[in-house]
Protein backbone atom coordinates (compact mmCIF):
# COMPACT_ATOMS: atom_id res chain seq x y z
CA UNK A 1 0.00 0.00 0.00
CA UNK A 2 1.47 3.36 -0.74
CA UNK A 3 0.98 6.23 1.89
CA UNK A 4 2.45 9.75 2.80
CA UNK A 5 2.73 11.59 5.54
CA UNK A 6 3.33 15.29 5.86
CA UNK A 7 4.21 15.45 9.74
CA UNK A 8 3.89 19.10 10.33
CA UNK A 9 0.37 20.93 9.50
CA UNK A 10 2.12 24.62 10.01
CA UNK A 11 5.25 25.60 9.18
CA UNK A 12 6.32 29.67 10.21
CA UNK A 13 9.36 30.95 8.34
CA UNK A 14 11.01 34.55 8.33
CA UNK A 15 11.05 35.95 5.37
CA UNK A 16 14.83 35.64 3.74
CA UNK A 17 15.20 32.59 6.12
CA UNK A 18 15.70 28.68 3.87
CA UNK A 19 12.50 26.85 4.58
CA UNK A 20 12.10 23.37 4.50
CA UNK A 21 8.34 21.04 4.61
CA UNK A 22 8.90 17.36 5.30
CA UNK A 23 7.66 14.73 3.69
CA UNK A 24 7.56 10.65 4.10
CA UNK A 25 6.49 7.92 2.14
CA UNK A 26 5.61 4.51 1.74
CA UNK A 27 5.40 2.35 -1.54
CA UNK A 28 6.00 -1.30 -2.50
CA UNK A 29 7.54 -0.83 -6.27
CA UNK A 30 10.27 2.29 -6.71
CA UNK A 31 8.71 5.86 -6.17
CA UNK A 32 7.63 8.42 -8.38
CA UNK A 33 7.17 11.42 -5.69
CA UNK A 34 5.62 14.74 -6.63
CA UNK A 35 5.46 18.31 -5.23
CA UNK A 36 2.24 20.38 -5.60
CA UNK A 37 1.30 24.23 -4.15
CA UNK A 38 -2.31 25.15 -3.49
CA UNK A 39 -3.33 28.76 -3.23
CA UNK A 40 -6.59 29.70 -1.23
CA UNK A 41 -9.49 28.27 -3.55
CA UNK A 42 -7.75 27.18 -6.37
CA UNK A 43 -6.59 24.28 -7.73
CA UNK A 44 -3.30 22.66 -7.13
CA UNK A 45 -0.13 23.72 -9.41
CA UNK A 46 2.89 21.50 -9.61
CA UNK A 47 6.54 22.29 -8.55
CA UNK A 48 8.47 19.47 -9.48
CA UNK A 49 8.78 15.79 -9.31
CA UNK A 50 11.60 12.69 -9.04
CA UNK A 51 11.27 10.07 -11.26
CA UNK A 52 15.45 8.66 -11.00
CA UNK A 53 18.45 9.50 -11.47
CA UNK A 54 19.97 12.92 -9.39
CA UNK A 55 18.44 12.54 -5.53
CA UNK A 56 18.23 16.53 -5.77
CA UNK A 57 15.34 18.04 -8.14
CA UNK A 58 15.09 21.77 -8.74
CA UNK A 59 11.47 22.84 -9.58
CA UNK A 60 9.30 26.30 -10.33
CA UNK A 61 9.32 29.08 -8.24
CA UNK A 62 13.36 28.38 -6.82
CA UNK A 63 12.01 25.23 -4.87
CA UNK A 64 13.86 21.61 -4.68
CA UNK A 65 13.37 19.01 -2.90
CA UNK A 66 15.85 15.84 -1.70
CA UNK A 67 14.75 12.24 -2.43
CA UNK A 68 16.75 10.22 0.14
CA UNK A 69 16.39 6.24 -0.44
CA UNK A 70 16.93 5.14 3.32
CA UNK A 71 14.91 7.81 5.17
CA UNK A 72 12.20 7.35 2.28
CA UNK A 73 12.31 11.16 2.44
CA UNK A 74 11.12 13.82 -0.04
CA UNK A 75 11.32 17.13 1.72
CA UNK A 76 10.68 20.43 -0.63
CA UNK A 77 13.34 23.07 0.50
CA UNK A 78 14.23 27.28 -0.65
CA UNK A 79 17.20 28.99 0.08
CA UNK A 80 15.21 31.89 1.33
CA UNK A 81 11.48 31.97 1.46
CA UNK A 82 9.46 35.12 0.28
CA UNK A 83 6.04 36.02 1.05
CA UNK A 84 4.49 34.96 -1.74
CA UNK A 85 5.69 31.63 -0.92
CA UNK A 86 2.49 31.07 1.44
CA UNK A 87 0.46 28.55 0.45
CA UNK A 88 -0.69 24.81 1.28
CA UNK A 89 1.99 22.24 0.02
CA UNK A 90 0.98 18.75 -0.95
CA UNK A 91 3.32 15.86 -1.23
CA UNK A 92 2.15 12.67 -3.41
CA UNK A 93 3.19 9.38 -4.08
CA UNK A 94 2.64 6.94 -6.68
CA UNK A 95 4.66 3.75 -7.46
CA UNK A 96 6.08 2.27 -10.51
CA UNK A 97 3.60 -0.42 -11.05
CA UNK A 98 1.90 1.53 -14.07
CA UNK A 99 -1.39 2.83 -11.99
CA UNK A 100 -0.89 6.26 -12.74
CA UNK A 101 -2.69 7.32 -9.09
CA UNK A 102 -1.23 9.85 -7.11
CA UNK A 103 -1.55 9.46 -3.18
CA UNK A 104 -1.65 12.74 -1.62
CA UNK A 105 -0.40 13.85 1.85
CA UNK A 106 -2.72 16.28 4.30
CA UNK A 107 -0.60 19.50 3.19
CA UNK A 108 1.03 21.89 4.82
CA UNK A 109 0.64 25.04 5.79
CA UNK A 110 3.49 27.22 4.91
CA UNK A 111 3.42 30.86 6.02
CA UNK A 112 6.58 33.51 5.65
CA UNK A 113 6.21 36.01 8.05
CA UNK A 114 7.49 39.59 6.12
CA UNK B 1 -4.36 27.71 -24.06
CA UNK B 2 -4.02 24.42 -23.27
CA UNK B 3 -5.67 23.50 -19.47
CA UNK B 4 -8.51 21.58 -17.65
CA UNK B 5 -11.43 24.00 -17.12
CA UNK B 6 -13.96 23.01 -14.17
CA UNK B 7 -17.62 24.48 -14.01
CA UNK B 8 -19.34 25.72 -11.89
CA UNK B 9 -16.72 27.24 -9.42
CA UNK B 10 -19.64 27.49 -6.71
CA UNK B 11 -22.77 25.58 -6.44
CA UNK B 12 -25.30 25.38 -3.88
CA UNK B 13 -27.62 22.63 -3.81
CA UNK B 14 -30.69 20.93 -1.39
CA UNK B 15 -30.14 18.02 0.15
CA UNK B 16 -31.84 15.12 -1.57
CA UNK B 17 -30.95 16.94 -5.29
CA UNK B 18 -28.35 15.46 -7.82
CA UNK B 19 -25.61 17.88 -9.45
CA UNK B 20 -23.82 17.29 -11.52
CA UNK B 21 -19.47 19.33 -11.83
CA UNK B 22 -18.21 19.91 -15.30
CA UNK B 23 -14.79 18.90 -16.02
CA UNK B 24 -13.10 19.60 -19.66
CA UNK B 25 -9.45 19.16 -20.37
CA UNK B 26 -7.89 20.44 -24.03
CA UNK B 27 -4.69 19.17 -23.19
CA UNK B 28 -5.14 15.75 -25.17
CA UNK B 29 -4.34 13.96 -21.76
CA UNK B 30 -5.59 9.97 -21.83
CA UNK B 31 -6.39 9.97 -17.64
CA UNK B 32 -8.68 12.00 -15.95
CA UNK B 33 -9.43 12.03 -12.22
CA UNK B 34 -11.77 13.66 -9.70
CA UNK B 35 -10.23 14.08 -5.99
CA UNK B 36 -12.27 15.50 -2.94
CA UNK B 37 -10.87 17.83 -0.69
CA UNK B 38 -11.36 18.46 2.82
CA UNK B 39 -9.70 20.95 5.65
CA UNK B 40 -7.10 18.96 7.17
CA UNK B 41 -7.50 15.67 5.39
CA UNK B 42 -5.67 16.20 1.80
CA UNK B 43 -6.77 15.14 -1.48
CA UNK B 44 -9.12 11.68 -1.82
CA UNK B 45 -9.65 9.71 -4.59
CA UNK B 46 -13.29 9.98 -5.80
CA UNK B 47 -12.95 7.97 -9.57
CA UNK B 48 -10.46 7.95 -12.32
CA UNK B 49 -10.16 6.93 -16.16
CA UNK B 50 -7.53 5.60 -18.01
CA UNK B 51 -9.25 5.49 -21.42
CA UNK B 52 -12.44 6.57 -22.92
CA UNK B 53 -15.47 4.41 -21.88
CA UNK B 54 -13.51 2.91 -18.59
CA UNK B 55 -13.43 4.24 -15.36
CA UNK B 56 -12.71 2.81 -11.98
CA UNK B 57 -14.01 3.49 -8.25
CA UNK B 58 -11.15 5.42 -6.28
CA UNK B 59 -10.96 5.27 -2.48
CA UNK B 60 -14.43 7.39 -1.33
CA UNK B 61 -16.98 6.81 -4.21
CA UNK B 62 -19.80 5.65 -2.61
CA UNK B 63 -22.54 8.76 -3.54
CA UNK B 64 -20.98 9.56 -6.76
CA UNK B 65 -21.15 8.14 -9.88
CA UNK B 66 -18.98 9.70 -13.24
CA UNK B 67 -18.86 9.21 -17.15
CA UNK B 68 -15.89 9.58 -19.70
CA UNK B 69 -17.86 9.21 -23.23
CA UNK B 70 -15.03 11.62 -24.68
CA UNK B 71 -11.58 11.74 -24.21
CA UNK B 72 -12.10 15.54 -23.43
CA UNK B 73 -14.34 14.97 -20.86
CA UNK B 74 -15.13 13.56 -17.13
CA UNK B 75 -18.47 15.06 -15.19
CA UNK B 76 -19.25 13.78 -12.25
CA UNK B 77 -22.23 13.37 -10.67
CA UNK B 78 -23.04 13.83 -6.82
CA UNK B 79 -26.04 11.95 -6.00
CA UNK B 80 -28.14 11.98 -3.26
CA UNK B 81 -26.98 9.43 -1.93
CA UNK B 82 -23.92 10.86 -0.64
CA UNK B 83 -24.43 12.21 3.21
CA UNK B 84 -21.71 14.47 3.28
CA UNK B 85 -21.08 16.08 -0.14
CA UNK B 86 -20.16 19.77 0.73
CA UNK B 87 -16.49 19.73 -0.11
CA UNK B 88 -14.05 21.73 -2.57
CA UNK B 89 -13.81 18.96 -5.84
CA UNK B 90 -10.68 19.05 -7.98
CA UNK B 91 -10.47 17.54 -11.59
CA UNK B 92 -6.95 16.66 -13.11
CA UNK B 93 -5.53 14.90 -16.18
CA UNK B 94 -2.71 13.22 -16.86
CA UNK B 95 -0.17 11.26 -19.57
CA UNK B 96 0.60 7.94 -18.32
CA UNK B 97 4.13 8.73 -19.27
CA UNK B 98 4.68 11.36 -17.15
CA UNK B 99 2.81 10.86 -13.95
CA UNK B 100 2.14 14.41 -12.86
CA UNK B 101 -1.20 15.54 -12.48
CA UNK B 102 -2.67 19.10 -14.33
CA UNK B 103 -5.45 20.09 -11.96
CA UNK B 104 -8.77 22.49 -12.88
CA UNK B 105 -9.09 25.14 -10.54
CA UNK B 106 -11.97 23.48 -8.82
CA UNK B 107 -15.64 23.67 -7.72
CA UNK B 108 -16.68 24.34 -4.40
CA UNK B 109 -20.20 22.55 -3.57
CA UNK B 110 -22.34 23.46 -0.53
CA UNK B 111 -25.17 21.43 0.42
CA UNK B 112 -27.89 24.22 2.16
Amino acid sequence: AQSVAQPEDQVNVAEGNPLTVKCTYSVSGNPYLFWYVQYPNRGLQFLLKYITGDNLVKGSYGFEAEFNKSQTSFHLKKPSALVSDSALYFCAVRDGTGANNLFFGTGTRLTVIP
Amino acid sequence: DGGITQSPKYLFRKEGQNVTLSCEQNLNHDAMYWYRQDPGQGLRLIYYSQIVNDFQKGDIAEGYSVSREKKESFPLTVTSAQKNPTAFYLCASSTTSTGELFFGEGSRLTVL
